[in-house]
């Protein structure tokens, strides 16, 4: 079945340092979506991604949905503490099913 | 901010009962999602429902589970003879129809089911 692989797994860094991490797939998606969970909630819809090369940006979200429909990327600008939590990277071939990636915990050193 | 609620937010069952998850999607949202998340793993896809029916159901979701949309507002998913791996964060999720919007699924904050 279709996989989502995202790295990297997990990532310790400094507080205002930036942050980078994608999601790749030998599978084609039509859409990508970006959700943070914090630990015993829900995922919260960061970013939605619709075409191919599509940049994205929300505040200090910037996603972009890679040229070859198989990768997606996320970037955190300027971190901080409340970024804590795990990244999930979601995708949909071509029905309202959503795949999800394996996830990146990120936590951020004061 | 309209959001998806849950309830209850913990459940614990004996092996073997019955559990009926609940939900209220968002008010003018028209797609409905199950989606479960065991301790530590990532969220995987168990059915969406739209115009009171199933669109599409993973293998996961066989004749032990079942979906319902008792009234305007509630959507319910309930697990019949519930096993020990039936542990796990149930998500309600759900989205527009019809509009730019549609592929944006927004999640409630889970049940935890844990099944002893």
């Amino acid at each position: 079945g279709q996989q989502l692989n995202q790295s990297p797994q997990s990532m310790f860094i400094q507080e205002g340092e930036d942050v980078s991490m994608n999601c790749t797939s030998s599978s084609i998606f039509n859409t990508w979506l970006w959700y943070k969970q914090d630990p015993g909630e829900g995922p919260v819809l960061l970013i939605a991604l619709y075409k191919a090369g599509e940049l994205t940006s929300n505040g200090r979200l910037t996603a972009q949905f890679g040229i070859t429909r198989k990768d997606s990327f996320l970037n955190i600008s300027a971190s901080i503490p409340s970024d804590v939590g795990i990244y999930f990277c979601a995708g949909r071939s071509g029905t309202y099913k959503y795949i999800f990636g394996t996830g990146t915990r990120l936590k951020v050193l004061a | 901010e309209p959001e998806v609620t849950q309830t209850p937010s913990h459940q614990v069952t004996q092996m073997g009962q019955e559990v009926i998850l609940r939900c209220v999607p968002i008010s003018n949202h028209l797609y409905f999602y199950w989606y479960r998340q065991i301790l530590g793993q990532k969220v995987e896809f168990l059915v969406s429902f739209y115009n009171n029916e199933i669109s599409e159901k993973s293998e996961i979701f066989d004749d032990q589970f079942s979906v319902e949309r008792p009234d305007g507002s509630n959507f319910t998913l309930k697990i019949r003879s519930t096993k020990l791996e039936d542990s796990a964060m149930y998500f309600c999720a759900s989205s527009e129809w019809g509009t730019a919007s549609s592929y944006e699924q927004y999640f409630g904050p889970g049940t935890r089911l844990t099944v002893t």
